[in-house]
């Protein structure tokens, strides 16, 4: 079946020190996403790639970066200028031209501090 | 700057009551997504509005888009305790035609139907 896997499910971070979280999607979809979650909050964008060695910034991409080698992975690394990194972390996908298409998404990751 | 704003943000409701969550958007679109969250869980899409007056149902929701009052409505018809999540809606602010899906969700409103 096809969809999308983010790994790991539940990830710590120490101070100083920069993680990744991995999203791999084998729906042949273009556009990717990467959203925050906070506690009873709604999503928030961090960075979102059209096409591959291409991506932008969302409404709150400081302290994160990413990178688009391949068209099926989007990984996301929260640096250590990320200083409330706790979050559930989510990634999504869309077909190009599939602006009238709902987004899919993976089960996300949890991110805490240690 | 876009605000999406729903309310209520809380819902306590018994089974087989009706209700309606609102969802009002600051800018023009005429995209608007409504998706459903377990807790801990994902987004799972429910319905996409793509137009004024566009009007979507599926068992016990509908979902309508007015984008001149920027307002969207999700329905709950006879709720059952099946239907407690929350419930997010987002607006798509992308105004190129071949660019990429640009949502803002709201807040959320966690629904909790009681038995």
């Amino acid at each position: 079946d096809g969809g999308i896997t983010q790994s790991p499910k539940y990830l710590f971070r120490k101070e100083g020190q920069n993680v990744t979280l991995s999203c791999e999607q084998n729906l042949n979809h273009d556009a990717m996403y990467w959203y925050r979650q906070d506690p009873g909050q709604g999503l928030r964008l961090i960075y979102y790639s059209q096409i591959v060695n291409d991506f932008q910034k969302g409404d709150i991409a400081e302290g994160y970066s990413v990178s688009r080698e391949k068209k099926e992975s989007f990984p996301l690394t929260v640096t250590s200028a990320q200083k409330n990194p706790t979050a559930f972390y989510l990634c999504a996908s869309i077909k190009q031209g599939g602006r009238n298409q709902p987004q899919h998404f993976g089960d996300g990751t949890r991110l805490s501090i240690l | 700057e876009l605000k999406v704003e729903q309310n209520p943000l809380f819902l306590s409701m018994q089974e087989g009551k009706n209700y309606t969550i609102y969802c009002n958007y600051s800018t023009t679109s005429d995209r608007l997504y409504w998706y459903r969250q377990d807790p801990g869980k994902s987004l799972e899409s429910l319905f996409v509005l793509l137009s004024n007056g566009a009007v979507k149902q599926e068992g016990r929701l509908m979902a309508s888009l007015d984008t001149k009052a920027r307002l969207s409505t999700l329905h709950i018809t006879a709720a059952v305790h099946d239907l407690s999540a929350t419930y997010f809606c987002a607006v798509d602010t992308s105004r190129i035609i071949q660019g990429a899906q640009k949502l803002v969700f709201g807040q959320g409103t966690r629904l909790t139907i009681n038995p």
